[in-house]
């Protein structure tokens, strides 16, 4: 299977909390990181996690990282419309890929007003 | 703004044909990194550069070669291009090596190719 997974799409309406799953393959993964992408855009570093934490809170932002599962989670409170892009989660520190980030297919957050 | 740059945003060629693609990364970033982003394989790492070094190499087609200036600048030479490299380029950068050195991205290089 893929290295890195996560769900395609996520619908919320304004003002709920977001929740974005992604689970990875690769128990090596050191540093474990959300990327924001919206349209026509680069890619926005949102947060990470080192593997040694359960969670990362930062501002709206909250990580939580199941290491024994192999599971990280984004929750984004309050979500708002600006909110609305692709989440990519990305694991890097994998013995055998240096620190090359493999990304997951993305999240498409979809926030209605 | 990530402080990575990347030139041209949109670039349009024909199969066959060179394209360069041209990165500078954030004032005191000795790595730069290259990732592909398409449709049907999502983003992909192509090659890292270290000071000049190439580092690693990921999923990059012969066709496809990179090179890290003086002035830490990079490339990424794109030639003999198909109608499947229709896809963003993306840039990013680090301070260093070490895993735990974030990378930030530049807005990337759309590369049309018909």
């Amino acid at each position: 299977g893929e290295d890195v997974e996560q769900s395609l799409f996520l619908s919320v309406r304004e003002g709920d909390s977001s929740v974005i799953n992604c689970t990875y393959t690769d128990s090596s993964s050191t540093y474990l990181y959300w990327y924001k992408q919206e349209p026509g855009a680069g890619l926005q570093l949102l947060t990470y996690i080192f593997s040694n934490m359960d969670m990362k809170q930062d501002q709206r932002l909250t990580v939580l990282l199941n290491k024994k599962d192999k599971h990280l989670s984004l929750r984004i409170a309050d979500t708002q419309t600006g909110d609305s892009a692709i989440y990519f989660c990305a694991e890097s520190g994998r013995v055998s890929a240096g620190n090359m980030l493999t990304f997951g297919g993305g999240t498409r957050l979809m926030v209605k007003p | 703004d990530s402080g990575v740059t990347q030139t041209p945003k949109h670039l349009i060629t024909a199969t066959g044909q060179r394209v360069t693609l041209r990165c500078s990364p954030r004032s005191g970033d000795l790595s730069v990194y290259w990732y592909q982003q398409s449709l049907d394989q999502g983003l992909q790492f192509l090659i890292q550069y270290y000071n000049g070094e190439e580092r690693a190499k990921g999923n990059i087609l012969e066709r496809f070669s990179a090179q890290q200036f003086p002035d830490l600048h990079s490339e990424l030479n794109l030639s003999s291009l198909e109608l499947g490299d229709s896809a963003l380029y993306f840039c990013a950068s680090s301070r260093g090596t070490g895993v735990q050195e974030t990378q930030y991205f530049g807005p990337g290089t759309r590369l049309l190719v018909l």
